[in-house]
């Protein structure tokens, strides 16, 4: 049971826009750390995507975006391509735990 | 460029000894915290640890605390995971990556390791 809570699974058709939810509480996300998103494409190493719930890195795409409001946060992605087939992540700082904490992972469908 | 470099794939039996490594380069390595996370086979990321390179204050998450060890030489630049007694749980993924400002960025490449008799 993974402290911040996403949906297993999303889908969606190429060219579409799919939203993935990511459900904290008062002692992380709600206590107004920032979230963080990762990609995982499949058999690579996470990457870095969204930083501080709504920044993205130098060479992200600006077709992936973020946000937060209260305890959860969401990340966007508009014009989907067959590319962005992968895992999704958030993560964020817990108050009783120290150095971060993960969601237990999305898997992005394009169909 | 930034870059964590892993050690390779390795395979174990229950009971052995192993010790793998995290190689960074293209920054300061005593700037910035270095965590392990574990992936298990289809399942998610899971922090196991950090530590500070600068003076190897290290911290667990519970899941993991008395498990494994994490350590740094900063002489070399390379950070450790390692386990006294394998089990074949621990069969996994095991990624580094450099944490700053709560998040995690970049990572190595992981190290697959299998524990099977």
């Amino acid at each position: 049971q993974s402290v911040l809570t996403q949906p297993p699974s999303v889908s969606g058709a190429p060219g579409q826009r799919v939203t993935i939810s990511c459900t904290g509480s008062t002692s992380n996300i709600g206590a107004g750390h920032g979230v963080q998103w990762y990609q995982q494409l499949p058999k690579t190493a996470p990457k870095l995507l969204i930083y501080d719930d709504d920044n993205r890195p130098s060479g992200v795409t600006d077709r992936f975006s973020g946000s937060r409001s209260g305890a959860s946060a969401s990340l966007a992605i508009t014009g989907l391509q067959a590319e962005d087939e992968a895992d999704y992540y958030c993560q964020s700082y817990d108050d009783g735990l120290f150095g971060g904490v993960f969601g237990g992972g999305t898997k992005l469908t394009v169909l | 460029e930034v870059q964590l470099v892993q050690s390779g794939a390795e395979v174990k039996r229950p009971g052995e000894s192993l010790k793998i490594s995290c190689k960074a380069s293209g920054y300061n390595f005593t700037n910035n915290w270095i965590g392990w996370v574990r992936q298990m086979a289809g399942k998610g990321l899971e922090l196991m640890g950090v530590i500070d390179p600068k003076d190897s204050d290290t911290r667990y998450s519970p899941t993991f605390e008395g498990q494994v060890t994490i350590s740094a030489d900063k002489s070399i630049t390379t950070a450790y995971l390692q386990w006294s007694s394998l089990e074949a749980s621990d069969t996994a993924m095991y990624y580094c990556a450099i944490v700053a400002g709560g998040r995690f960025d970049p990572w190595g490449q992981g190290s697959l390791v299998i524990v099977s008799s």
